[in-house]
């Protein structure tokens, strides 16, 4: 069974940072596109980042850009995200995601994880 | 960006009901749309992708149609296990977006 676990998240002051983890099994991490969204608190569901299969290209929000980076390590089936600049505003549950398919363009999601709860606080 | 626009916010409904959530896109996004049900405190569940094609294991009471702008997720024979909130996505362009959300409450 494709599964999807991230860790990482916890509480920081504004300006902090912050390394989100997502470990995949049960299916060929490599060969697919992933991606970060989050959800603020009694809020939607709002994409963050992906990042394509080969770890070659990535693209954010305008709300991220320039503070967050995605990476990969398809030898480790791990997905990551660095928080930088971290703001109030960007409090959330995050959610690792599997992209349906490996082409790199925007794509559903078919595997979510549980979320890592990341609270921006002083 | 392309702006997703779902309605009703909420809808209250009956077992055996058929409820209807739409979701609008402010351009055309082709037939690039997906749609997620989430319980409380629970991740989203992926239910269609590309506007009509069902996830694997999905009941077949959960129907998605439509192309272009307008598209529609139809849920026939309401069970009291589809109390949840709907989000619609499209996939047609980078940033990636979704809809606000459907609640969907069983009377």
């Amino acid at each position: 069974e494709a599964q999807l676990l991230e860790s990482g998240g916890g509480l920081v002051q504004p300006g902090g940072s912050l390394r989100l983890s997502c470990s995949a099994s049960g299916f060929n991490f490599k060969n697919y596109a992933m991606n970060w969204v989050r959800q603020a608190p009694g809020r939607g569901l709002e994409w963050v980042a992906t990042i394509s299969d080969d770890g070659g290209r990535t693209t954010f929000a305008d709300a991220v850009k320039g503070r967050f980076v995605i990476s990969r390590d398809n030898s480790k089936d791990s997905l990551y995200l660095q928080l930088n600049s971290l703001r109030p505003e960007d409090t959330a549950l995050y959610y690792c995601t599997k992209s349906r398919s490996s082409s790199w363009s925007p794509d559903a999601s078919n595997i979510w994880g549980q979320g890592t709860r990341v609270t921006v606080s002083s | 960006e392309i702006h997703m626009t779902q309605s009703p916010s909420f809808v209250s409904a009956s077992v055996g009901d058929t409820v209807t959530i739409t979701c609008r896109a402010s351009q055309d996004i082709r037939n690039w749309l997906a749609w997620y049900q989430q319980k409380p405190e629970k991740a989203p569940k992926p239910l269609i992708y590309t506007a009509a094609s069902s996830e694997s294991g999905v009941p077949s009471r959960f129907s998605g149609s439509g192309s272009g702008t307008d598209f529609t997720l139809t849920i026939s024979f309401l069970q009291p296990e589809d109390s949840a909130t709907y989000f619609c996505q499209q996939a047609d362009s980078f940033p990636v977006t979704f809809g606000g959300g459907t609640k969907v409450e069983i009377k």
